[in-house]
């Protein structure tokens, strides 16, 4: 079955410091992974998605299919990055339309 | 480009009863999905419509339901309530329906089942 994990629920960092939100999955195919995001009173939007293999916000995700992991990384966090963050997944033999999602991570950025 | 609208964005239902919930993609976009999210199960993938047809359906009873039509509208129907229907309801729509493609969420219809 596919799953997708995101073991922290809350992270707390100072700005500028290094940011890691981990995301780990379990899928027997070909797996489409991405990270959505939520600004406090705005909707869920894409961030990035493996597949583009791009730098979004300073953002970067690298889909490691040994470790089954996505984790999100940006080596300076700002204010601005407090959000909430959920990594998702689609799969080849239903397509993007159809998202698991993790839990989803809390991620606030102190001055 | 006028984003995902979901009407009403608010709606409070008693046991029972059933609800009807609606969704507008962006233009031109032909897939829409919905999603329930509340805090103790997250984001759940309810069920995705293609050209009027229903492609993919995620794990819920079949008092949830859904059509799309021509003009790619969607809406989505829960018939006999329950105390645990009470949920954000998301639709997202992507313009073809390929594997890589970008959904863009609706802002939500907050249900509360009293």
């Amino acid at each position: 079955a596919q799953r997708v994990t995101q073991p922290e629920k809350l992270l707390s960092v100072f700005k500028g410091a290094p940011v890691e939100l981990k995301c780990n999955y379990s899928y027997s195919g070909s797996p489409e992974l991405f990270w959505y995001v939520q600004y406090s009173r705005q909707r869920l939007q894409l961030l990035l998605r493996h597949i583009s293999r791009e730098s979004i916000k300073g953002f970067t995700a690298d889909l490691n299919k040994g470790e089954t992991s996505f984790h999100l990384k940006k080596p300076f966090a700002q204010e601005e990055d407090s959000a909430m963050y959920y990594c998702a997944l689609s799969g080849s033999a239903w397509g993007a339309q159809k998202l698991v999602f993790g839990q989803g991570t809390r991620l606030t950025i102190n001055p | 480009k006028a984003g995902v609208t979901q009407t009403p964005r608010y709606l409070i239902k008693t046991r029972g009863q059933q609800v009807t919930l609606s969704c507008s993609p962006i233009s031109g976009h032909r897939s829409v999905s919905w999603y329930q999210q509340t805090p103790g199960q997250g984001l759940q993938f309810l069920f995705e419509y293609f050209s009027e047809t229903q492609r993919n359906k995620g794990n819920f009873p079949g008092r949830f339901s859904g059509r799309q039509f021509s003009n790619s509208r969607s809406e989505m129907n829960v018939s006999t309530l329950e105390l645990g229907d009470s949920a954000l309801y998301l639709c997202a729509s992507s313009s073809a329906g390929g594997s890589t493609d970008t959904q863009y969420f609706g802002p939500g219809t907050r249900l509360t089942v009293l």
